[in-house]
C-alpha cells in the first residue's frame, strides 16, 4: 500500500541555519504531497503542497519539490528561527479509493537562540 | 476564512463510558474524515464519510466506532466503551471534492481525549 517515510528526528538546529527534512514515498499513481506543521499543543496546521511533478511548493520560507524521479518532496528552509520549532509531517494522499492521507511519522524539529 | 471546528478540545472520561466527539465541517464541503494521534506517533486514517454513509474505514475503526451526521452541520464520533488505547488526539476534516486538484483536507484543531 501507499506509504511515506520521514527522516528520523528530532533534528537540534541553531538559529539561520539551513533545514532539510527528507521525506520519500511510495504510492500507485502520482500523488498531491504536502507538508504539515504541528506546533506544541495544537492541530495540523498546511504548510505547503504539490500536485504534480515538478511542481514547488512554498510557503513562510519553506520549499519542497515533487520529485517523480526520486518520489521525494523534501522539505527545505535557509534560514530557520527559533519559532519554527514544532513537528513537521509529510504526507500523500492516496490516488484511488476513498482519497485518503497517509502520514509519515513527523520529525520533530528543535531551533535554538 | 472557514474553518473546521472541534468540541470539546479536552475530553477526559472514565475507561469503559461512552464519549461523542464533534466537528463541524467547512460548510459546503461534501467528505469528512476522522484522524486519529496517539501521543508521539504519527496521524493515523480512521474513517471517511461521504453522502450520509462511510466511503472506508481502517482497522482500527472497530464495532466501538461510530460515525454520524446528526444534522446539517456537525459530524461526530462515538466510541461506545471507551478502552485505555483509545486516549489520543482525534482530527477531523473534511474536503470539497474527493479527487482531482480540489482534494485538500482540512483540519480541525482536534479533541485530545484521555482514559483513565
Amino acid at each position: 500500500g501507499d506509504s511515506v517515510t520521514q527522516m528520523e528526528g528530532p533534528v537540534t538546529l541553531s538559529e539561520e541555519a539551513f533545514l532539510t527534512i527528507n521525506c520519500t514515498y511510495t504510492a500507485t499513481g502520482y500523488p498531491s504531497l504536502f507538508w504539515y506543521v504541528q506546533y506544541p499543543g495544537e492541530g495540523l496546521q498546511l504548510l505547503l503542497k504539490a500536485t504534480k511533478a515538478d511542481d514547488k511548493g512554498s510557503n513562510k520560507g519553506f520549499e519542497a519539490t515533487y520529485r517523480k524521479e526520486t518520489t521525494s518532496f523534501h522539505l527545505e528552509k535557509g534560514s530557520v528561527q527559533v519559532s519554527d520549532s514544532a513537528v513537521y509531517f509529510c504526507a500523500l494522499i492516496t490516488t484511488s479509493g476513498t482519497y485518503k492521507y497517509i502520514f509519515g511519522t513527523g520529525t520533530r524539529l528543535k531551533v535554538l537562540a | 476564512e472557514p474553518e473546521v471546528t472541534q468540541t470539546p478540545s479536552h475530553q477526559v472520561t472514565q475507561m469503559g463510558q461512552e464519549v461523542i466527539l464533534r466537528c463541524v465541517p467547512i460548510s459546503n464541503h461534501l467528505y469528512f474524515y476522522w484522524y486519529r494521534q496517539i501521543l508521539g506517533q504519527k496521524v493515523e486514517f480512521l474513517v471517511s464519510f461521504y453522502n450520509n454513509e462511510i466511503s472506508e474505514k481502517s482497522e482500527i475503526f472497530d464495532d466501538q466506532f461510530s460515525v454520524e451526521r446528526p444534522d446539517g452541520s456537525n459530524f461526530t464520533l462515538k466510541i461506545r466503551s471507551t478502552k485505555l488505547e483509545d486516549s489520543a488526539m482525534y482530527f477531523c476534516a473534511s474536503s470539497l471534492a474527493s479527487g482531482g486538484a480540489r482534494n485538500e483536507q482540512f483540519f480541525g484543531p482536534g479533541t485530545r481525549l484521555t482514559v483513565l
